[in-house]
């Protein structure tokens, strides 16, 4: 049984960075997409991107493209999802998932808890 | 980008009652389109994957049909416990994109 735990919660000033986690646990590490999903308040899904982890470059949506940083460390099973020049609009939830039936990351099977990061001044 | 339309945006049923929430694409996606649903402060839960495919360990009540533009999602009889938000999710294109959520109450 595949568990990904993610890091803790953050709260980051406009303009600054945010690096989130996700330690992956159970399955098969490299072979598999992580997908970042964002949820700002109150709304609906958001798409960031993916990794798979044995090629090591991320794929992004074009909306993030330029301020979004996909990794993935073999060592320690651990992706991560770097933001930059963070606004307000940046405040959400972030999680990172995982397929089952398919390595791409497209049906996503395994969630982690989620990281809300907060942008405030 | 493909755009998911999902609807409706809310609904309000008893227990027993069947729902049925749709979902379309902007273009044709085959059968490209997964379910989830998400509980209040939870991380998403895959129900329905490939429109129609019953993920391992979700109740029966829960089915899901359609292909190319137009989907439905049914939960044949209202527990208490789907009380949720439930997403779309198109995965034919990059982006991902997901609908825009139902949420579902208990009238």
């Amino acid at each position: 049984q595949v568990q990904l735990v993610q890091s803790g919660a953050e709260v980051k000033k406009p303009g600054s960075s945010v690096k989130v986690s996700c330690k992956a646990s159970g399955g098969t590490f490299s072979s598999h997409a992580i997908t970042w999903v964002r949820q700002a308040p109150g709304q609906g899904l958001e798409w960031m991107g993916r990794i798979i982890p044995v090629i090591g470059t991320g794929n992004y949506a074009q909306k993030f493209q330029g301020r979004v940083t996909m990794t993935a460390d073999k060592i320690t099973n651990t992706a991560y999802m770097e933001l930059s020049s963070l606004r307000s609009e940046d405040t959400a939830v972030y999680y990172c998932a995982r397929g089952l039936y398919d390595s791409s990351g497209f049906i996503l099977v395994y969630w982690g808890q989620g990281t809300l990061v907060t942008v405030s001044s | 980008d493909i755009q998911m339309t999902q609807s409706p945006s809310s609904l309000s049923a008893s227990v027993g009652d069947r729902v049925t929430i749709t979902c379309q694409a902007s273009q044709d996606i085959s059968k490209y389109l997964n379910w989830y649903q998400q509980k209040p402060g939870k991380a998403p839960k895959l129900l329905i994957y490939d429109a129609s495919n019953l993920e391992t360990g979700v109740p029966s009540r829960f089915s899901g049909s359609g292909s190319g533009t137009d989907f439905t999602f049914t939960i044949s009889s209202l527990q208490s416990e789907d009380i949720a938000t439930y997403f779309c999710q198109q995965y034919d294109n990059n982006p991902l994109t997901f609908g825009g959520g139902t949420k579902v109450e208990i009238k």
